[in-house]
């Protein structure tokens, strides 16, 4: 059974940082890309960022240059690093799974709350 | 990375059909045959509906159905039942690796 269970989110201050983990579970993580997707309150699904099985990065433009994605694959994690992070980054943060190049999404986590606030 | 174009709300009553439209642009919807549906109840994890246009993942019910004209994506849900009350999301690769969201519809069935 596919299991994503994230962890780490929490209450930041604007301009602070947080760091994001995805444990995965039920499959070969190795073979798959990986992405962040957020839904902030009284917004609509937003992708963040996803991350192939050899690496390769791809960020949205909201968060290029902010956010960091990785994955440690002798973990089976998936990781998204939050820098300089501001109130509209307020969100719950999911982790996905994709059958594809980057999607689509055919497993997700339950979502992780980061807010953004002083 | 414009969000896509979908209706806030849409309704229909048990056992009607309702079609929920996603509008982008040759850039997106238009330019790749890479359009997905997602089905989100709130305080649960979204679940994939529809792939590429037109699939249905294995389990998905028959009632959903996806099509796509120039550069508008649809999704169609046959047999209204209850359960579909949800929120709707229409996503599109876009070039560099990229993806877009809708903004998301809700469907009351009334």
């Amino acid at each position: 059974e596919v299991q994503l269970v994230e962890s780490g989110g929490g209450l930041v201050q604007p301009g602070g940082s947080l760091r994001l983990s995805c444990a995965a579970s039920g499959f070969t993580f190795t073979s798959y890309c990986m992405s962040w997707v957020r839904l902030a309150p009284g917004k609509g699904l937003e992708w963040v960022s996803s991350i192939t099985g050899g690496g390769s990065t791809f960020y949205a433009d909201s968060v290029k240059g902010r956010f960091t994605i990785s994955r440690d694959n002798s973990k089976n994690t998936l990781y998204l690093q939050l820098n300089s992070l501001r109130a509209d980054d307020t969100a719950l943060y999911y982790c996905a799974k994709a059958t594809g190049h980057i999607d689509p999404f055919d497993y997700w986590g339950q979502g992780i709350l980061v807010t953004v606030s002083s | 990375q414009s969000a896509l174009t979908q209706p806030a709300s849409v309704s229909g009553s048990p056992g009607q059909s309702i079609t929920i439209s996603c509008t982008g642009t040759s850039s997106d919807v238009g330019g790749y045959d890479y359009v997905s549906w997602y089905q989100h109840h709130p305080g649960k994890a979204p679940k994939l509906m529809i792939y590429e246009v037109s699939n249905r993942p294995s389990g998905v019910s028959n009632r959903f159905s996806g099509s796509k004209s120039g550069n508008t994506a649809s999704l169609t849900i046959s047999g209204l039942q209850a359960e579909d009350e949800a929120d709707y999301y229409c996503s599109s690769y876009i070039s560099s690796s990229t993806l877009v969201f809708g903004g998301g519809t809700k469907l009351t069935v009334l």
